[in-house]
Formats: structure tokens, sequence, C-alpha cells
């Protein structure tokens, strides 16, 4: 069955603080793997994407990780502000669909407190 | 910023009443999606559409249901709200590249409570 599965669910930081998400899938096969930012109430915005060739991909302060073999993923947010307060949410894309399935992880609930 | 809007934000309705959720964008985008989110949960692919007059059943069963009429715009109609349809619904909209890694982008959603 294809899943994606995100730890921790919840993780709270001080601000300044560096902090580490990790998402593992079991989805086959794979196409591609995005880390999307979602603020209450809000959508999702994309961070970042990553190909079955690339291991790691910048966004200012997020880096993304990528093991196409072990099918783990990890995001790094560096010097975290308050405004990272957010929900990241995986989500993984299956290959030779047309409609790129996407499978979305429940994402990790991060509260920055200064 | 994305240029995908939903209307109403946040809805408040009594079970039977029949409602739609709009969801129009302005970056041509030939592809458009329905997501249905419950608090905490993964965001289930309701319904989409490829273009105009195009329209599919995700993977999570609904009994909304959607047009496509025009390129920009995707509403979302439910005939006979009840308390189980009670979420937030999410629209998305993406470039028709042809490839996997086209992005989605989200319009903020919508909190539908029906009492």
């Amino acid at each position: 069955k294809n899943q994606v599965e995100q730890s921790p669910q919840s993780l709270i930081i001080l601000e300044g603080k560096n902090c580490t998400l990790q998402c593992n899938y079991t989805v086959s096969p794979f196409s591609n793997l995005r880390w999307y930012k979602q603020d209450t109430g809000r959508g999702p915005v994309s961070l970042t994407i990553m190909t079955f060739s690339e291991n790691t991909k910048s966004n200012g302060r997020y880096t993304a990780t990528l093991d196409a073999d072990t099918k783990q993923s990890s995001l790094h947010i560096t010097a975290s502000q308050l405004s990272d307060s957010a929900s990241y949410i995986c989500v993984v894309s299956d290959r030779g669909s047309t409609l790129g399935r996407l499978y979305f992880g429940r994402g990790t609930q991060l509260t920055v407190w200064p | 910023e994305a240029d995908i809007y939903q209307t109403p934000r946040y809805l408040v309705i009594g079970t039977g009443k029949k409602i739609t959720l709009e969801c129009s964008q302005t970056m041509g985008h030939d592809k458009m999606y329905w997501y249905q989110q419950d608090p905490g949960m993964e965001l289930h692919l309701i319904h989409y559409s490829y273009g105009v007059n195009s329209t599919e059943k995700g993977d999570l069963s609904s009994e909304s249901t959607v047009s496509r009429i025009r390129t920009e715009h995707f509403p979302l109609t439910l005939e006979s709200a009840r308390p189980s349809h009670t979420s937030q619904y999410l629209c998305a909209s993406s470039e028709s590249r042809g490839t996997d890694t086209d992005t989605q982008y989200f319009g903020p959603g919508t909190r539908l409570t029906v009492l």
C-alpha cells in the first residue's frame, strides 16, 4: 500500500534553533517528492520538489534531502523564525500516472516559541 | 503568491441546504483539483479536471459534484449538506506541461460547518 508517514506529529522549538522533520514513504513507482508549508487556515504552499536523481534541494532556510534507496526524506529548517510555525506536509508522486497521483502525509505541526 | 481564490472562506449552514463553493484561478492553468482535509489529517482528492468540460472523481468518495465550463472556474456543489460534510475544502490548480513535476498551487480553503 502506498503511504507517506511523517514524524514527529508535532514539534515545539525556540526561535533561532534548527530542526529536522522526517518523511518515510512506500510509494512505488516513485516520481518526485515535495515539501509543502501550510499555515493555519490557509492552503499549502510548495517549498521544494525533488526528483529521483536529486538528493538535496534548498529554498532559503529550508533544505530538503532525499534518499530514494531507503525511501526517506527530511526537511531541515535553519535559524527558525516565528513565521515558521505551520504544518509541513510531505507529498510523494508516483510515476506513470497521467494525473501524477499524489500521496499526502498528515504533516508535522511545528510551533516556534519566542 | 498563487492567484487562486476561494469563496466563501467560512460557511456555517443547516442540514439539507444546497451550497456551492467557488474556486477561481487567473493563471490559465488547465488542471484543477478539489481536496478535502480534516484537522490533523492528510488531504484527500475528491474531484479533478484536466480542462473545460472535463471532470473526474478522485480517490475519496464524495457526494459533491463539480463543473468546468470555463478554464478559470471550478465550482463544487453539495445538493444537500449533512454534518458529515463538515471539513475544510481546498482548491488547487497546476499547469499542463505533461510532466509529473507540475506544482499544484492551492487556494486558501473554505471551512464548511454543517449543523
